[in-house]
């Protein structure tokens, strides 16, 4: 089946750690984005890339890194530097540029982080 | 600056009709609705393009009024499986790479 596959779906993070969510996807989609939710609040974008070997950064990415060097994978590293970063972290694809084409973005389940 | 929804929560009896509001200060391309359930992904609802027409999926519907950067969605008849919080995501002119998601309606339908 085609999808967005995320992991782990828990992960627990000790202060000082660094940890790297993982997102693959097989739909041939170009574009992938990730997005933080904290507990009853609405989603954030961290980090977005439209190609192989390029990204942006999104409205909060501070402490978080990734990289792109495959089209299926989208890796977010939470560094020690994100001074709060328990919340639900959401992975998502779109085939193309949004802009006024009628692309919108797919989710993965999601990955909770906690940190101990 | 994200979209601002509103209401910010509304609790319906099954049947009954709703109606959320998403709000921009931005010129917009496009707007995308979700629903998420709690502890889940948002899913996909419909997307509503500048120039395009009303959309409509079963009792749900939307509509775009580009000239004031709003946008509606309708739910009609509800039922219990349309509870969950609402999300309007906006693509804005400025930076058409991205969307960017409202503060959120949270819907609950009761017996």
């Amino acid at each position: 089946d085609g999808g967005i596959t995320q992991s782990p779906k828990y992960l627990f993070r000790k202060e000082g750690q660094n940890v790297t969510l993982s997102c693959e996807q097989n739909l041939n989609h170009d574009a992938m984005y990730w997005y933080r939710q904290d507990p009853g609040q609405g989603l954030r974008l961290i980090y977005y890339s439209q190609i192989v070997n390029d990204f942006q950064k999104g409205d909060i990415a501070e402490g978080y890194s990734v990289s792109r060097e495959k089209k299926e994978s989208f890796p977010l590293t939470v560094t020690s530097a994100q001074k709060n970063p328990t919340a639900f972290y959401l992975c998502a694809s779109s085939k193309g540029n949004l802009g006024g084409s009628g692309n919108t973005i797919y989710f993965g389940e999601g990955s909770w982080l906690t940190v101990v | 600056q994200q979209p601002v929804q509103s209401p910010q929560a509304v609790i319906l009896r099954e049947g009954e009709d709703a109606v959320i509001n998403c709000s921009s200060s931005k010129a917009l391309y496009s707007v995308h609705w979700y629903r998420q359930k709690h502890g889940e992904a948002p899913v996909f609802l419909m997307i509503l393009l500048k120039g395009g027409e009303q959309k409509g999926h079963e009792k749900i519907s939307a509509s775009f009024n580009e000239k004031k950067q709003q946008s509606s969605l309708y739910l009609t008849a509800s039922q219990l499986s349309y509870s969950g919080t609402y999300f309007c995501g906006t693509v804005d002119t400025g930076t058409a790479s991205k969307l960017t998601f409202g503060t959120g309606t949270r819907l609950q339908v009761t017996l």
